[in-house]
C-alpha cells in the first residue's frame, strides 16, 4: 500500500525567508509521481509541482522546488522567498500507476507566514 | 477550459435527506476522482472512474454512497440517507491517462453540512 506522511502539522516562516515542508512516502513501486498541491483559506485545491520516479534531476517551478531524495524516499517541498500570500495548508500526494493510478494524499502541513 | 466544476459549492441539508453533487470534469481528462476532506481523516479517495467506469470504490464510506458518471462530462455523488458525520467538503478531480498523464485538477469543492 501506498503512505505519504506529513510529520509537520504546522510551521512559520518570516516573510521573504526560505522554508522546507516535509513529506516521506512508502511505496514498493519502481515507477510513482510525487506531487505538492497547496490549498488557501479559500478551500481550492492548487497544483505545484510534480516529480516523477525516474526524473534525474530535482523539479523547479519558479518559487517552488522539491528535493527528492529517492533513497530516503523522501519530496520535500522549498519555498524560497516566502511571501504572505504562501500562508495556506500545503498536501503531498504520490501517484502509482501500478497501484490504481489515484492520489494518495498526507496528512497536509499549515504554513504560516510572518510579516 | 473552465476547470473542473461542481455544483453546488454549499449544501445545508437534514439529516434523512438525500443529497446529490454534481462535477463537471475537464473535457478530454479520462480520469474522475471523488474526494472527500475532513479535518479528522483528512483527504480520503471515495472512488475514482476510468473513462466513465468506476474502477476503484473501496474509499466509499457505506451502502448509503453511490456515485455514477453516466458520460465523460458529468458525475454525481449521492448520499441516501444523509448523516451529520457526512459533513465535510467533498471535492472532485479529473486529470488526462497516458501518454499526457498531467496532474490532478480539482474543482473548487462542495461544502455539505448536515444537521
Amino acid at each position: 500500500a501506498q503512505k505519504i506522511t506529513q510529520t509537520q502539522p504546522g510551521m512559520f516562516v518570516q516573510e521573504k525567508e526560505a522554508v522546507t515542508l516535509d513529506c516521506t512516502y512508502d511505496t514498493s513501486d519502481q515507477s510513482y509521481g510525487l506531487f505538492w498541491y497547496k490549498q488557501p483559506s479559500s478551500g481550492e485545491m492548487i497544483f505545484l509541482i510534480y516529480q516523477g520516479s525516474y526524473d534525474e534531476q530535482n523539479a523547479t517551478e519558479g518559487r517552488y522546488s522539491l528535493n527528492f531524495q529517492k533513497a530516503r524516499k523522501s519530496a520535500n517541498l522549498v519555498i524560497s522567498a516566502s511571501q504572505l500570500g504562501d500562508s495556506a495548508m500545503y498536501f503531498c500526494a504520490m501517484r502509482c500507476p501500478n497501484a490504481g493510478n489515484m492520489l494518495t494524499f498526507g496528512g497536509g502541513t499549515r504554513l504560516m507566514v510572518k510579516p | 477550459d473552465a476547470g473542473v466544476i461542481q455544483s453546488p459549492r454549499h449544501e445545508v441539508t437534514e439529516m434523512g435527506q438525500e443529497v446529490t453533487l454534481r462535477c463537471k470534469p475537464i473535457s478530454g481528462h479520462d480520469y474522475l476522482f471523488w474526494y472527500r476532506q475532513t479535518m479528522m481523516r483528512g483527504l480520503e479517495l471515495l472512488i475514482y472512474f476510468n473513462n466513465n467506469v468506476p474502477i476503484d470504490d473501496s474509499g466509499m464510506p457505506e451502502d448509503r454512497f453511490s456515485a455514477k458518471m453516466p458520460n465523460a462530462s458529468f458525475s454525481t455523488l449521492k448520499i441516501q440517507p444523509s448523516e451529520p458525520r457526512d459533513s465535510a467538503v467533498y471535492f472532485c478531480a479529473s486529470r488526462s491517462g497516458p501518454p499526457q498523464d498531467t496532474e490532478a485538477f480539482f474543482g473548487q469543492g462542495t461544502r455539505l453540512t448536515v444537521v
